[in-house]
């Protein structure tokens, strides 16, 4: 079974700095997906960033980019410019890709980031 | 705009209770998942259908029940609450093959006392 691991509780950032959170994941599989989810204190779960382990290059969503190492089996988020917004809970999870269809979402455990003004 | 709903938001209910919460998705989405999240546990799964009148159990599927019997719905049963599932419970849905990404509802809190 596959695992994901976010091996940091809690982390804190001063606003305007930037701050990476660190996942690994245990897989034999070679066609799979990651992501990022935002957890704000309203609860509602929010899609960050995904990455394909096909492709290469690591992807980007505005203040937000991926350090993907398929090899170390290693998935970081990096936030820049932090703002107050983005304290939140963050989880990074795991999706093995079949042809016949998805498997359900694994989850870590998360990382609780604060941004401090 | 398509949305995914959970009912009730916050229930308190007794031990040994039954207690269904509802989940209801205007995507028209296949996949419907349903995860539990805990402190220092993250989410974990608890049910999952990919389809009408299919249903598979997640990693933690003791004390839960779901059925699937239109596209829309999956309601999650207690069938016996016990306070070990005092909980946080995420219902969730997707429906590309491809992207994966999953649309969340907002969560029902449960306190079983």
């Amino acid at each position: 079974a596959q695992t994901v691991t976010q091996s940091q509780p809690e982390m804190s950032v001063q606003e305007a700095e930037t701050v990476t959170l660190s996942c690994t994941y245990d897989t034999s599989e070679n066609n799979y997906y990651l992501f990022w989810y935002k957890q704000p204190p309203s609860r509602q779960m929010i899609l960050v960033i995904r990455q394909e382990a096909y492709k290469q290059q690591n992807a980007t969503e505005n203040r937000f980019s991926v350090n993907f190492q398929k090899a170390a089996k290693s998935f970081s988020l990096k936030i820049s410019d932090s703002q107050l917004g983005d304290t939140a809970m963050y989880f990074c999870a795991f999706m093995k890709h079949m042809n016949s269809g998805n498997t359900p979402l694994v989850f870590g455990k998360g990382t609780r980031l604060s941004v401090i003004a | 705009d398509a949305e995914i709903t959970q009912s009730p938001r916050h229930k308190i209910t007794e031990t040994g209770r039954q207690v269904t919460l509802a989940c209801h998705q205007t995507w028209n989405h296949n996949n419907m998942f349903w995860y539990r999240q805990d402190l220092g546990h993250g989410l974990r799964l608890i049910h999952y259908s990919y389809g009408v009148q299919d249903t598979n159990k997640g990693e933690v599927s003791d004390g839960y029940s779901v059925s699937r019997s239109n596209t829309e719905d999956l309601p999650l049963t207690l069938e016996s609450a016990a306070s070990s599932q005092t909980s946080v419970y995420f219902c969730a849905s997707s429906g590309g093959q491809n992207t994966g990404e999953l649309f969340f509802g907002e969560g029902s809190r449960l306190t079983v006392l």
